[in-house]
């Protein structure tokens, strides 16, 4: 059974670019959250998306945004970089009340 | 609004150590609370949870008891070994998000 997987691993981009990053869940689970965890910090959430929705949001700026598809998978995507968006931007899945399990997470490296 | 607050690193054991690593946590609800633990360059792993006030999480020597009255969640482990090596987060949840520490870096010398 695979769990959370997350692409690219790695990434670098330049300011004012846009960037997709993309989850794909446990399998059995139909909830996405997105989290943004700079270096030496705790996650940060972002947003969740549940039936191709967003439920719930954090405290982000709209250059972030989400998608989720039919197969329960999603995408981030960023626009405008800053320098300060780099972090690690890790992708957790679930299923109604149930725990959310981690992806390993894409770094974003802004130059 | 909810917050949680950890004790800050590194805190630094030998192996076979007694482990306590404070956590207390700020809720308008009533979480589940979480401990999750970071190795370096990957994600985060559940380590273990607890649901509702007086439960107690375990996992892998590892325990942590929800309690209500003092709003604290500390981390407890008899010995720990040097693969015990990593950052621990607590963390507060309800169903739509998680609510994270900022980590506490934990180092095991042998």
């Amino acid at each position: 059974d695979a769990g959370v997987t997350q692409s690219p691993t790695h990434l670098i981009k330049t300011r004012g670019q846009q960037v997709t990053l993309r989850c794909s869940p446990k399998s059995g689970h139909d909830t996405v959250s997105w989290y943004q965890q700079a270096l030496g910090q705790g996650p940060q959430f972002i947003f969740q998306y549940y039936e191709e929705e967003e439920r719930q949001r954090g405290n982000f700026p709209d250059r972030f945004s989400g998608h989720q598809f039919p197969n329960y998978s999603s995408e981030l995507n960023v626009n405008a970089l800053l320098l300060g968006d780099s972090a690690l931007y890790l992708c957790a899945s679930s299923s109604g009340v149930e725990t959310q399990y981690f992806g390993p997470g894409t770094r974003l490296l802004v130059l | 609004g909810d917050s949680v607050t950890q004790m800050e690193g590194p805190v630094t054991l030998s192996e076979e150590a007694f482990l306590t690593i404070n956590c207390t946590y700020t809720a308008t609800g009533y979480p589940s609370l979480f401990w999750y633990v970071q190795y370096p360059g990957e994600g985060l792993q559940l380590l273990l949870k607890a649901t509702k006030a007086d439960d107690k999480g375990s996992n892998k020597g590892f325990e942590a008891t929800y309690r209500k009255e003092t709003t604290s969640f500390h981390l407890e482990k008899g010995s720990v070994q040097v693969s015990d090596s990593a950052v621990y987060f607590c963390a507060l949840g309800y169903t739509d998000k998680l609510i994270f520490g900022t980590g506490t870096r934990l180092q095991v010398f042998p």
